[in-house]
């Protein structure tokens, strides 16, 4: 059973379009929940989530986390051909001491047409 | 520019061979991890290593090793033993428990 839930697993929208994407998460060893953007190489660093309920915002994209529900949102407003990509949820986990991990869901596919 | 650097970025390995992946930071980072990415799958954690001359088995280790002799470096060896080693690799690395950083891949293919 996937530890780290991402839907959908592809999404086609026209540009100026609002999107939401899904992440639920296990509660075990709990740390942050992250999420990255990846086009065709490096998955890079979007936003890091620990807090339960306080949005945090980078231009057109905003996340937020629900500890209690075990989920998180990624929403880009107004989209962009440039937003294209997987967008990768990952939870990190304290595996013991100084052992952090990540576990990553399947990823969303997002195409923004023009 | 600090980074995180993977070579080669194409690899080809035949059958019964070892190939090598090369990762190296300037990050001054103590952690560093390896994922393997397959189509329409995330990352999944081969091996990873908190500090120098130490690392963990992560969730796909059958059939890899890692060394870590120095900090700036973490090259990962797919054996003959991996069966299917199609694949994009990824190497990262961090200030644990912070935000990994990655490189740009290294995509191996079987001739």
């Amino acid at each position: 059973e996937d530890k780290v839930v991402q839907s959908p697993l592809s999404l086609v929208v026209h540009e100026g379009d609002t999107v939401t994407l899904n992440c639920s998460y296990e509660v075990t060893n709990f740390r942050s929940l992250l999420w990255y953007k990846q086009e065709k190489k490096a998955p890079t660093f979007l936003f890091m989530l620990t807090s339960s309920g306080i949005e945090k915002k980078s231009g057109r994209l905003s996340s937020i986390l629900d500890k209690k529900e075990l989920f998180s949102i990624l929403n880009i407003t107004a989209t962009q051909t440039g937003d294209s990509a997987v967008y990768l949820c990952a939870e990190q986990k304290n595996s013991g001491g100084s052992n952090y991990k990540l576990t990553f869901g399947k990823g969303t596919l997002l195409t923004v047409n023009p | 520019d600090g980074g995180i650097t993977q070579s080669p970025k194409y690899l080809f390995r035949k059958e019964g061979q070892n190939v090598t992946l090369s990762c190296e930071q300037n990050l001054n980072h103590d952690a560093m991890y390896w994922y393997r990415q397959d189509p329409g799958q995330g990352l999944r954690l081969i091996y990873y290593s908190q500090i120098v001359n130490d690392f963990q088995k992560g969730d796909i280790a059958e059939g890899y090793s890692v060394s870590r002799e120095k900090k700036e470096s973490f090259p990962l060896t797919v054996t003959s033993a991996q069966k299917n080693p199609t694949a994009f690799y990824l190497c990262a690395s961090s200030i644990a428990p912070r935000i990994q950083h990655f490189g740009d891949g290294t995509r191996l293919s079987i001739l």
